[in-house]
């Protein structure tokens, strides 16, 4: 069985939509991430969430909401989409927000026209 | 803030000949610390940690990584490289309270026969 599973795998939508990445972890964690990796390949944390409470936002525009609706999900909304959206982005648990490791989805690669 | 330097965007090795990657982090407090291994079109996958103890670590396929204080380093090592070793490599260190990890910005590593 899949840890951290990521749908779709690849997404691609014209700028302006709007479209959804979803985040599943079957282990049990508490604490779920979502990290953008830009063409460069350099990850960036975007947001976590602790128990479906956000517990870190980094400078993220608006236009991205996350979403838990319970703590084996993570779902990532993004509205008004830019080519500058255009990365993959990755989905990551861990058993606490503490001092664990994080376990990393396979990915959604995203492709803005 | 912590930051993590890989100062080797790729490096090729011959199969078989032994491989050092680079990584020097910042930061002010005892850091935790990893190295994380993406294959192309794949998600990350955990090499090995350092939390605390001892300074050299094991990881799977094989890797291993030293911690050294005094040069604020986490080089990861492996004595004979196989061609499917052929990846992205990041270290990244975990912040004050461990809610996210900052991503060098990876070393490409390319296996020659």
């Amino acid at each position: 069985d899949t840890a951290v599973s990521q749908t779709p795998k690849y997404l691609v939508t014209q700028m302006g939509n709007d479209k959804s990445i979803k985040c599943e972890q079957n282990l049990g964690h508490d604490t779920m991430y979502w990290y953008k990796q830009d063409s460069k390949k350099f990850l960036k944390i975007m947001f976590s969430y602790n128990n479906k409470e956000l517990i870190i936002n980094e400078t993220v525009p608006n236009r991205f909401s996350p979403k838990s609706p319970d703590k084996a999900h993570l779902n990532l909304h993004i509205n008004s989409l830019e080519l500058g959206d255009s990365a993959v982005y990755f989905c990551a648990s861990s058993e606490t927000s503490g001092a664990d490791t994080q376990y990393f989805g396979p990915g959604t690669r995203l492709t803005v026209l | 803030a912590q930051s993590v330097t890989q100062p080797d965007i790729h490096i090729t090795v011959s199969e078989g000949a032994s491989l050092e990657l680079r990584c020097n982090y910042s930061y002010g407090a005892t850091p935790y610390l990893f190295w994380y291994v993406q294959s192309p079109g794949q998600g990350l996958q955990l090499l090995l940690k350092y939390f605390s103890g001892d300074t050299l670590v094991q990881g799977i396929k094989g890797f291993e990584a030293e911690f050294k204080r005094s040069q604020s380093s986490f080089n990861l090592r492996k004595p004979s490289v196989h061609w499917s070793d052929a990846a992205e490599y990041f270290c990244a260190v975990a912040n004050t309270g461990f809610q996210k990890l900052v991503f060098g910005t990876g070393t490409r590593l390319l296996v020659s026969p």
